[in-house]
């Protein structure tokens, strides 16, 4: 079975630049989340997506970023523009059933860095 | 915000030797959960125990939840190299749709040869 596939693996840009990740989850799985991790931090969520409806982005910074998930498929997120606090490694995860206490699949993550 | 805090932040030990990291939380659960995430790689699911459990086993893996005191441990057994990563435990609070988890600040455990 193919995991979360998130591409690019790496970024570096400049501040006030914009950016933009691409995810693919398991295939069937309802649930998308994106989280940010900083370094020495653990992962925090920003936005989490049923099938193609926001369930969560209370901890979303909507003044920058912006995510959307498409046909309920795959999902990207963007930052317009860039600030050198958003420095961190964005993970994108998928789960199989809405509301359940499922397993997480996480992808490999982009790591960002802002100069 | 962070919900749980790791403990140790950092732990060094040999090859054989068990492992043993504690995990504090602030809220009720629904689960908690713990991750772990090799250097360079994602997070993998390592263990869910729901709150109406104390202990669960799943290989050289053992956890234990004790909600009175809002906390958990993990105990890795006879420790290989190749368990040298960071590990992560994440809480669940339940409810409604969002299955959503809240991590904590890790240990990093380094396993010598």
């Amino acid at each position: 079975e193919a995991g979360v596939a998130q591409s690019p693996r790496y970024k570096i840009i400049e501040k006030r630049q914009s950016v933009a990740f691409w995810c693919n989850p398991i295939s069937g799985h309802a649930t998308l989340y994106w989280y940010q991790q900083i370094l020495g931090q653990g992962p925090k969520l920003l936005i989490q997506f049923q099938n193609n409806g926001v369930v969560d982005d209370s901890q979303l910074p909507k003044d920058r970023f912006s995510a959307e998930r498409l046909k309920g498929v795959d999902s990207t997120l963007k930052i317009q523009p860039a600030k050198l606090e958003d420095s961190a490694v964005y993970l994108c995860a998928s789960s199989l059933t809405p509301g359940r206490a499922d397993t997480q699949y996480f992808g490999p993550g982009t790591r960002l860095t802002v100069l | 915000s962070q919900q749980g805090e790791e403990d140790p932040q950092a732990l060094s030990i040999q090859e054989g030797e068990n492992a043993t990291m504690n995990c504090s939380y602030k809220t009720s659960i629904n689960n908690l959960q713990w991750y772990r995430q090799n250097s360079g790689r994602g997070l993998v699911h390592l263990i869910l125990i729901r709150s109406n459990e104390r202990e669960k086993h799943s290989g050289r893996l053992r956890v234990t939840l004790d909600t009175s005191k809002k906390s958990s441990s993990l105990l890795i057994t006879a420790s290989r190299a190749a368990d040298t990563a960071s590990y992560f435990c994440a809480t669940d609070r339940g409810g409604g749709a969002t299955n959503k988890l809240i991590f904590g600040t890790g240990t990093l455990l380094a396993v010598q040869p």
